[in-house]
């Protein structure tokens, strides 16, 4: 079993759509990181948090540490932001990574 | 700009041909690390660096070496790269040892044929 598993792993909307992305883990963190990655390969990190929610324009990150799991909300989508979403944890100075979701936004 | 660059980009080799891929960062950051990304596997750590001289395996280490002699230089070595070595790679930095924010290389596409 993956230590951090994301859900779910395609998801296909419609601008303008309300967006959810999951995220699980099982081990003991020091963080968590949310992170897009765009066609051309690139990877930028969008938020790292270790308790409660952030909000950066139309993304929020929230996480809730007894259940180990958050979430990445994407609200009023946009076709800009078909991108790959992965989420991280950091433990230490090591850091593991789920599969990713592949996220469409069409016009 | 404050930026990790990686060079080459992209590169095709063959098998056994030692080559070095070179990380640079220009934010005085202590903690810089490798990564591959493979289909299906994701992203996975290949060895990370606490500070000058001090690195430390991450959890798929095997064929791969590295060094940090100075701070903004971590460069990966394979020695005799093989076909299971095909991959995307990044590096990455973080002003101190996680957690914090990591920067992101813009990833060097290797083939070994």
């Amino acid at each position: 079993k993956n230590e951090v598993e994301q859900s779910p792993q395609n998801l296909t909307a419609q601008e303008g759509e309300f967006i959810t992305i999951n995220c699980s883990y099982s081990v003991g963190i020091s963080a968590l990181h949310w992170l897009q990655q765009h066609p051309g390969g690139g990877i930028v990190s969008l938020f790292m948090l270790s308790s409660g929610k952030k909000k950066h324009g139309r993304l929020i990150a929230t996480i809730n540490i007894q259940e180990k799991h958050s979430s990445l909300h994407i609200t009023a989508s946009h076709p800009r932001d078909s991108a790959v979403y992965i989420c991280a944890v950091s433990f230490g100075y090591d850091m593991r990574f789920g599969a990713g979701t592949r996220l469409t936004v069409k016009p | 700009e404050a930026q990790v660059t990686q060079n080459p980009r992209y590169l095709i080799t063959v098998t056994g041909k030692k080559l070095t891929v070179t990380c640079s960062q220009n934010m005085n950051h202590e903690y810089m690390s490798w990564y591959r990304q493979d289909p299906g596997l994701g992203l996975r750590q290949i060895y990370y660096s606490m500070n000058v001289e001090v690195t430390d395996k991450g959890d798929v280490p095997e064929g791969y070496k590295v060094s940090r002699k100075e701070k903004r230089n971590f460069p990966l070595i394979l020695e005799s790269p093989s076909p299971n070595q095909t991959s995307l790679y990044f590096c990455a930095s973080s002003p101190g040892a996680l957690p914090f924010e990591q920067y992101f290389g813009p990833g060097t596409r290797l083939t070994v044929t």
